[in-house]
């Protein structure tokens, strides 16, 4: 039933792993999307992912790949995970690209020891 | 980028009060959302309103577009309203949201 979900809820994992979290909608939407949560709660946009168009927001460093293997699934993968990669991490979907509202995952919680 | 600043940054209410939340946004935007995050991490869609006026229940928003903010107004409050509001706006290619910082709301019975 639930319309954006996000696995695993928790990840706890070493430096220098690397790691993927999986999202899938049902929603039928066209556009998905990743967002980070931060320690002070605050989130910033990652990628967006459309028709196959994948728009990468300039801050997010290389090691952050998003992969989709279809318009219904957008999974990050990440390599050589750092100690600031700690963080919730998000997956949205919308309609479309253009200024459609955004539904949101439960988040993915990511510890690195 | 758009800057996005929401007040007050906390907030402690007893059960039954309103109250107004503000987001000033720095330009022009094309999508703008509220979400309630509430204590198990949850981020819950409130409105999409990049303009005019809406209202569920006790929660209503009213955007000012051409004024560049809007507000979430929260009546009656009750324990359950206890979280961390944002407010997210787009004006780029992509539909990426910019969030604000966020207001914590605690609301105590």
């Amino acid at each position: 039933d639930t319309a954006v979900s996000q696995t695993p809820k928790y990840l706890v994992t070493q430096m220098g792993n690397d790691k993927s979290i999986k999202c899938e909608q049902n929603l039928g939407h066209d556009t998905m999307y990743w967002y980070k949560q931060d320690s002070k709660k605050f989130l910033k946009i990652m990628f967006s992912y459309n028709n196959k168009e994948l728009i990468i927001n300039e801050t997010v460093p290389n090691r952050f790949s998003p992969k989709s293997p279809d318009k219904a699934h957008l999974n990050l993968h990440i390599n050589s995970l750092e100690l600031g990669d700690s963080a919730v991490y998000f997956c949205a979907s919308s309609q479309d690209a253009f200024n459609q509202p955004q539904h949101f995952g439960d988040g993915t919680r990511l510890s690195i020891l | 980028g758009i800057q996005v600043e929401q007040s007050p940054p906390d907030l402690i209410l007893q059960e039954g009060a309103n109250s107004t939340l503000r987001c000033n946004f720095s330009d022009s935007v094309n999508n703008l959302q509220w979400f309630h995050q509430n204590p198990w991490g949850q981020l819950i869609n409130l409105f999409y309103i990049p303009s005019g006026t809406k209202q569920n229940g006790r929660l209503s928003a009213t955007t000012v577009a051409t004024e560049r903010y809007s507000l979430l107004y929260i009546s009656s409050s009750q324990t359950t309203d206890s979280g961390v509001y944002f407010c997210a706006v787009n004006n780029n290619a992509g539909n990426m949201l910019t969030f604000g910082g966020g207001t914590r709301l605690m609301v105590k019975p």
